[in-house]
C-alpha cells in the first residue's frame, strides 16, 4: 500500500519554464491537496480538491494551476516558474469527512534559478 | 499575520524525560487542532488531535492539552525516545474543513 506518491522527488527549473508535479493516492480518498513548505513557515495550501471534479483555491494559488484527473490523481502545474516558487511541495489526501487527518506524500523539492 | 505560532524553533530533551511542545493561536473560530510529526525527506504524518470541546486527549505516550481561554495548546511526550526526534507541526481548522492553518514547526532533538 503506497499511500500518496509524488513525482518527481527533485526538480531544477529555469525561470519561465513550465512543469507539472504529479500526485496519486491509492486510499480511495475523496479530497486531495497541494501545499508548499518554505523555511521558517508552516505549510501553506495552494489548491485543494474536495471531491473528484472540483478544485478550489487555497491560501497561495497565484502562479499555479491544478487538475483533478480522476479520484486517484491530482496534479499541480507551474506555467512559468519564478524563483519565488522555489520550495518543497507536498501533496496530501484525506477521506474528506469532517476533521479527517491528512496523509502526505514525501514531497518534491523544486528549485527555480 | 501568523494565526498559529510555534515560538520555539527547536527543543532539546534528554531521553526518558518529558518533551513539551507549545503552540499558540489567535483565531477564536478555530475548533479543531492537530499535531503532525515530520522526519527529514518525508511528508508530515498525523500524530494526535483535539476538539475544542475537550481540554485533553491522550494516545499512548502522547497527550495534547488545550487551554481555550489562553488560546494555547501543548503536546506532551512521556517518556521521550530517540525516534521522537523530528519536526512537530501544530495545525488548526475552523470554518473550513479543508483549510488547515499551520505553525512553522518545532524541531525536537532527543539526546541519548
Amino acid at each position: 500500500n503506497a499511500g500518496v506518491t509524488q513525482t518527481p522527488k527533485f526538480q531544477v527549473l529555469k525561470t519561465g519554464q513550465s512543469m507539472t508535479l504529479q500526485c496519486a493516492q491509492d486510499m480511495n480518498h475523496n479530497s486531495m491537496y497541494w501545499y508548499r513548505q518554505d523555511p521558517g513557515m508552516g505549510l501553506r495550501l495552494i489548491y485543494y480538491s474536495a471531491s473528484e471534479g472540483t478544485t478550489d483555491k487555497g491560501e497561495v494559488p497565484n502562479g499555479y494551476n491544478v487538475s483533478r484527473l480522476n479520484k486517484r490523481e491530482f496534479s499541480l502545474r507551474l506555467e512559468s516558474a519564478a524563483p519565488s516558487q522555489t520550495s518543497v511541495y507536498f501533496c496530501a489526501s484525506s477521506p474528506g469527512t469532517v476533521n479527517s487527518p491528512l496523509h502526505f506524500g514525501n514531497g518534491t523539492r523544486l528549485t527555480v534559478t | 499575520d501568523q494565526q498559529v505560532k510555534q515560538n520555539s524553533p527547536s527543543l532539546s530533551v534528554q531521553e526518558g524525560r518529558i518533551s513539551i511542545l507549545n503552540c499558540d493561536y489567535t483565531n477564536s473560530m478555530f475548533d479543531y487542532f492537530l499535531w503532525y510529526k515530520k522526519y527529514p525527506a518525508e511528508g508530515p504524518t498525523f500524530l494526535i488531535s483535539i476538539s475544542s470541546i475537550k481540554d485533553k486527549n491522550e494516545d499512548g505516550r502522547f497527550t495534547v492539552f488545550l487551554n481555550k481561554s489562553a488560546k494555547h495548546l501543548s503536546l506532551h511526550i512521556v517518556p521521550s525516545q530517540p525516534g521522537d526526534s523530528a519536526v512537530y507541526f501544530c495545525a488548526a481548522s475552523g470554518d473550513s474543513n479543508y483549510q488547515l492553518i499551520w505553525g512553522a514547526g518545532t524541531k525536537l532533538i532527543i539526546k541519548p
